[in-house]
């Protein structure tokens, strides 16, 4: 597609349940990240694959999350046993290739709200 | 820490009037973006700064970077009640090149028609 897309747009999950968040970045481009943005402030960092592999994932706040590229393209993000602290709107980006001078572009993002 | 950080919070202004937003970081960068964001959803790139330019320009939209002081600013001119949204500098740290960008929390743009 054009752009990145997230699915679902909107996701609520009750505490202690699993969820999984979708990635689609812009086609061709090899570096992917996932961000985390709370109401009021700026997206924060959580991981960045370029390729299939993870080549930073320090911004994961705990054990519960992880985040797969499986071919490279595609990337979920999962998360067990849901707090209520996990409610953000989770964001994508992508870049042709990672590195100081390209620009990433944003998804749409996935709002989660954790009851 | 590292992340970036802008002034004002927020900014009201009326239409046509220029609005002008700062942002200042502590550590060495590679570049420096600006972002833009309705609603609380997704990102929208305006302008990417490298460490060895001093401004940009694209379209109603000037960008500055003073490495000295490791600050920089984003200027809208001609401001239009589309332009409210709230505004983010991302930095990308030598440390980190590539792998992440620090935003700061935001300028939150009111423009009043």
């Amino acid at each position: 597609g054009a752009g990145v897309s997230q699915t679902p747009s909107n996701k609520v999950t009750e505490k202690g349940k699993y969820v999984e968040l979708r990635c689609d970045p812009i086609s061709g481009h090899t570096a992917l990240y996932w961000y985390r943005q709370s109401l009021g402030q700026g997206p924060e960092f959580l991981i960045y694959f370029q390729g299939t592999g993870a080549a930073d994932d320090s911004g994961l706040p705990n054990d519960r999350f992880f985040a797969v590229r499986p071919e490279g393209s595609v990337s979920t993000l999962k998360i067990q046993r849901t707090e209520r602290g996990d409610s953000a709107v989770y964001l994508c980006a992508s870049s042709l290739t990672p590195g100081a001078f390209n620009e990433q572009f944003f998804g749409p993002g996935t709002r989660l709200t954790v009851l | 820490s590292q992340q970036g950080e802008e002034d004002p919070q927020a900014l009201s202004i009326q239409e046509g009037e220029n609005a002008t937003m700062n942002c200042s970081y502590k550590t060495s960068i590679n570049n420096l973006q600006w972002y833009r964001q309705n609603s609380g959803r997704g990102l929208v790139h305006l302008i990417l700064i490298r460490s060895n330019e001093r401004e940009k320009h694209s379209g109603r939209l000037r960008v500055t970077l003073d490495t000295s002081k490791k600050s920089s600013s984003l200027l809208i001119t001609a401001s239009r009640a589309a332009d409210t949204a709230s505004y983010f500098c991302a930095t990308d740290f030598q440390e980190t090149s590539g792998s992440r960008l620090t935003f700061g929390e935001g300028t939150q743009l009111t423009v009043n028609p």
